[in-house]
This record gives structure tokens, C-alpha cells and sequence, in this order.
């Protein structure tokens, strides 16, 4: 079985500062692919980054960098210089190859910047 | 281009009713999804389309769920004698192909409330 634990239900920050979110995955698949999505208020859920299980490189996307470490089975994601734009729910998700294109989302962490 | 769109963004009906979901994926994607989504929780996957046929419906909760793909494009969930524990959001996503690990994007969902 999959499972995406994001142990952080709600962050709040002001805006500028640095907000790490936590995301630990498990499953018995040796290749399989991770994502980050971003759902703000609007509802609709916008893609950030996928990843796979042979890729460890760190990424960064402007503000954005991902930590990827297969040791501890986190793959986690950081907003630099954070702005009220970035106020959302994020989610974590897992795609296992034995079970097929089912994504398997975390709970979710609400990102609050305040002003 | 456009993006996957879902129709009625938001419907309200009575418990025992039954309803139509629509999802329209972006244009040339061959997999469908779809996601069921709790308040304060992350989605939940339901069933998965590569072309006409459900490659996975193992996520549909019962066999009042039901969804459709009959050319390939177009898909409707189709929910019979709703129960008010079916209040939800219910999001479609769509992926260029089927293959392993591919990007899926979401529309903006479809809110039920069962009154």
C-alpha cells in the first residue's frame, strides 16, 4: 500500500520569510514519482513539480526548491521569500508503479502569509 | 490552451437524487481521472480511463457510482441515489498519455452538496 504523510496541517507566516513543508511517502515500489501541487482558494489544483524515484537532484524554480532524499523517504518543499500569493493548501502526492497511475495525495499543509 | 474543464462548478441537490458530473480533459490527453475530495482533505482517487475503458475503477465506493467515457473525451460520473456523505468536491484530471508517473492536471472541480 501507498501513503503520503504531511504531518504539518497549517503554517502560518509573514510575508518574506522562508516556509518548509514536510512531505514523508511510503511504498514497496522500487520506481515511482512524486509531485507537489498547489489548491488555492479557487479550488483547482496546480502542478509544481514531479519527480522520480531514480532522480535525487534538488530543484529549484525561482522561489521554489524541493529536497528530495530517498534515505528518509522525504521529498520536501520550500518557498523562499514567501508572498500572500503563495497562501494555499499544498499537497503531496505519490504514483507507485505497481499501482498503476493512481495518485496518492497527503493530507495537505494550509500556507498562511500574512502581510 | 485550454485547460481541463468541469461542468456545473457547483450543483446542489436533495439525498435519494441522482446526479451528472461532466469533465472535458485538455485536448489529445488519452487518460481521465477522477478524484473525490473531502473538506480539509486531500483527493481520493475514484476511477481512471485510458481511452473508452476504465483501466481502474478500484477507488468508486460503491455501485451507486458509475462513470462514463464513450468516445474517448468526454467523461461523466454519474452518481445514483446520492446520500448526503457524498457531499464533496469531485475533481477530473487528465495526462497526454497513460504511460507510468505522467503529470496529471486538474480542472477546477465540481462542489456537491447533498441536502
Amino acid at each position: 500500500a501507498q501513503k503520503v504523510t504531511q504531518a504539518q496541517t497549517e503554517i502560518s507566516v509573514v510575508e518574506k520569510e522562508d516556509v518548509t513543508l514536510d512531505c514523508v511517502y511510503e511504498t514497496r515500489d522500487t520506481t515511482y514519482y512524486l509531485f507537489w501541487y498547489k489548491q488555492p482558494p479557487s479550488g483547482e489544483l496546480v502542478f509544481l513539480i514531479r519527480r522520480n524515484s531514480f532522480d535525487e537532484q534538488n530543484e529549484i524554480s525561482g522561489r521554489y526548491s524541493w529536497n528530495f532524499q530517498k534515505s528518509t523517504s522525504s521529498f520536501n518543499f520550500t518557498i523562499t521569500a514567501s508572498q500572500v500569493v503563495d497562501s494555499a493548501v499544498y499537497f503531496c502526492a505519490l504514483s507507485g508503479w505497481g499501482a498503476g497511475n493512481k495518485l496518492t495525495f497527503g493530507g495537505g499543509t494550509r500556507v498562511l502569509v500574512k502581510p | 490552451g485550454a485547460g481541463v474543464s468541469q461542468t456545473p462548478s457547483n450543483k446542489v441537490t436533495e439525498k435519494g437524487k441522482y446526479v451528472e458530473l461532466r469533465c472535458d480533459p485538455i485536448s489529445g490527453h488519452t487518460a481521465l481521472y477522477w478524484y473525490r475530495q473531502s473538506l480539509g482533505q486531500g483527493p481520493e482517487f475514484l476511477i481512471y480511463f485510458q481511452g473508452t475503458g476504465a483501466a481502474d475503477d478500484s477507488g468508486l465506493p460503491n455501485d451507486r457510482f458509475f462513470a462514463v467515457r464513450p468516445e474517448g473525451s468526454v467523461s461523466t460520473l454519474k452518481i445514483q441515489r446520492t446520500e448526503r456523505g457524498d457531499s464533496a468536491m469531485y475533481l477530473c484530471a487528465s495526462s497526454p498519455t497513460f504511460g507510468q508517473g505522467e503529470t496529471q492536471y486538474f480542472g477546477p472541480g465540481t462542489r456537491l452538496l447533498v441536502l
